[in-house]
């Protein structure tokens, strides 16, 4: 079955920017019509979803973040990843990677994100 | 953006309670509603999609109900491995937010 592995540095200075990979293994990254998608959480708080891209190259980013976000893939190697610009100390939290289910095309549907990493936690301080 | 709320944030429940969780979208989000569970350290895991259906080898004493701006989360009969945060999320026009999730416990 399909699995997801978050990699990267666990600390990043402030006003540097946080880069993670997220490694798929047992399929394709590029099978089904699946999006790839990074959420973080901040200790003891909820989850935030930063945005998704597919392998086309299309991408969505959390109108938040978005100023600050770039996720890339790589198809060749079955690795998406994520790139954080300017970081600062509220950036501090688990990154996770995750499968994502849905078509925005009819017929439309949303299936939740069904296949997460185990996380990584990442520190933003000097 | 559509904001989520969820209630109660946290409660505590005797072994075999029925236990429910309702979540309220701040606009109509038809049945575009997911419900998660996370254990301390764990990622999260999908239990319930499209606000209804349960995902494949999820018990079934997890269900959920609702369309929408209005959903419910309930588990039949608590058992112990059940004690964890539970996170609704709602997808809409491409954007998902989470809920501030409600942490279970047992009495």
């Amino acid at each position: 079955q399909v699995q997801l592995q978050e990699s990267g540095p666990g600390l990043v200075k402030p006003s540097q920017t946080l880069s993670l990979t997220c490694t798929v293994s047992g399929g394709s990254i590029s099978s089904g019509s699946y999006y790839w998608s990074w959420i973080r959480q901040p200790a003891g708080k909820g989850l935030e979803w930063i945005g998704r891209i597919y392998t086309s190259g299309s991408t969505n980013y959390n109108p938040s973040l978005k100023s600050r976000v770039t996720i890339s893939v790589d198809t060749s190697k079955n690795q998406f990843s994520l790139k954080l610009s300017s970081v600062t100390a509220a950036d501090t939290a688990v990154y996770y990677c995750a499968r994502e289910a849905l078509s925005s095309s009819f017929p439309r549907y949303y299936y939740g994100m069904d296949v997460w990493g185990q996380g990584t936690t990442v520190t933003v301080s000097s | 953006d559509i904001q989520m709320t969820q209630s109660p944030s946290s409660l505590s429940a005797s072994v075999g309670d029925r236990v429910t969780i309702t979540c309220q979208a701040s606009q109509d989000i038809s049945n575009y509603l997911n419900w998660y569970q996370q254990k301390p350290g764990k990622a999260p895991k999908l239990l319930i999609y499209d606000a209804s259906n349960l995902e494949t080898g999820v018990p079934s004493r997890f269900s959920g109900s609702g369309s929408g701006t209005d959903f419910t989360f309930t588990i039949s009969s608590l058992q112990p491995e059940d004690i964890a945060t539970y996170y609704c999320q709602q997808y809409d026009n491409l954007m998902v937010t989470f809920g501030p999730g409600t942490k279970v416990d047992i009495k």
